[in-house]
């Protein structure tokens, strides 16, 4: 069975500086992993998603992520806070075949003037 | 082109009662998903259908069914309410075609609250 971890549910970080959101899967397969954001009163919108192609993957609003099979980790990252990134922010993983994605219990991101 | 849309967007229900939620995914998506989205828990996964048929479910009570018509709107119904059932319920559509080339699309989400 799969599985995701978000290390921190509350994760605060000051404008300007670096934004790091933990990420860890369990999987007995190659997975397919995501990132999405939830602003308050909305759904979830992806951010971005690993699909084997490339380790490094790059999505919208200057976030990347990185997968790394040896520490079974797919941390999402954006060098620099904005104030409108305060936001809630799920990881989730999936595998072919099963079209069921199962989500983690979120990190909610607080940016600081 | 139009996104998810789900009906109603919220929802007050008291213990006992039955309540049908509704889902209407983007035009020429084939598949929903439906997940219960609660504080510190996440997202739980309920069930996908793709052209009227389930391919997966959760680990949920049978109390929580769904189905999908033709037009591949999706309806969820959740029968004997309980007040841990107070959520947010959002729905997802794809194309169907599998994670690597798929994406879903979230809907804003029905808020229930049951008394």
């Amino acid at each position: 069975a799969q599985s995701v971890t978000q290390l921190g549910s509350h994760v605060s970080v000051s404008e300007g500086a670096l934004v790091l959101l933990r990420c860890n899967y369990s999987s007995s397969v190659p997975p397919y992993l995501f990132w999405y954001v939830q602003y308050p009163n909305q759904g979830l919108q992806l951010l971005l998603k690993y699909t084997s192609a490339a380790t490094l993957v790059k999505g919208i609003n200057g976030f990347e992520a990185e997968f790394k099979k040896s520490e079974t980790s797919f941390h999402l990252t954006k060098p620099s806070a904005h104030m409108s990134d305060a936001a809630e922010y799920f990881c989730a993983v999936t595998i072919s075949g099963t079209y069921k994605y199962i989500f983690g219990t979120g990190t909610r991101l607080k940016v600081l003037a | 082109k139009a996104g998810v849309t789900q009906t109603p967007r919220y929802l007050i229900k008291t213990r006992g009662q039955q309540v049908t939620l509704s889902c209407s995914p983007i035009s020429g998506h084939r598949s929903v998903s439906w997940y219960q989205q609660t504080p510190g828990q996440g997202l739980q996964f309920l069930f996908e259908y793709f052209s009227e048929t389930q391919r997966n479910k959760g680990n949920f009570p049978g109390r929580f069914s769904g189905r999908q018509f033709s037009n591949s709107r999706s309806e969820m119904n959740v029968s004997t309410l309980e007040l841990g059932d107070s959520a947010l319920y959002l729905c997802a559509s794809s194309l169907g075609d599998g994670p690597a080339t798929d994406t879903q699309y979230f809907g804003p989400g029905t808020r229930l609250t049951v008394l």
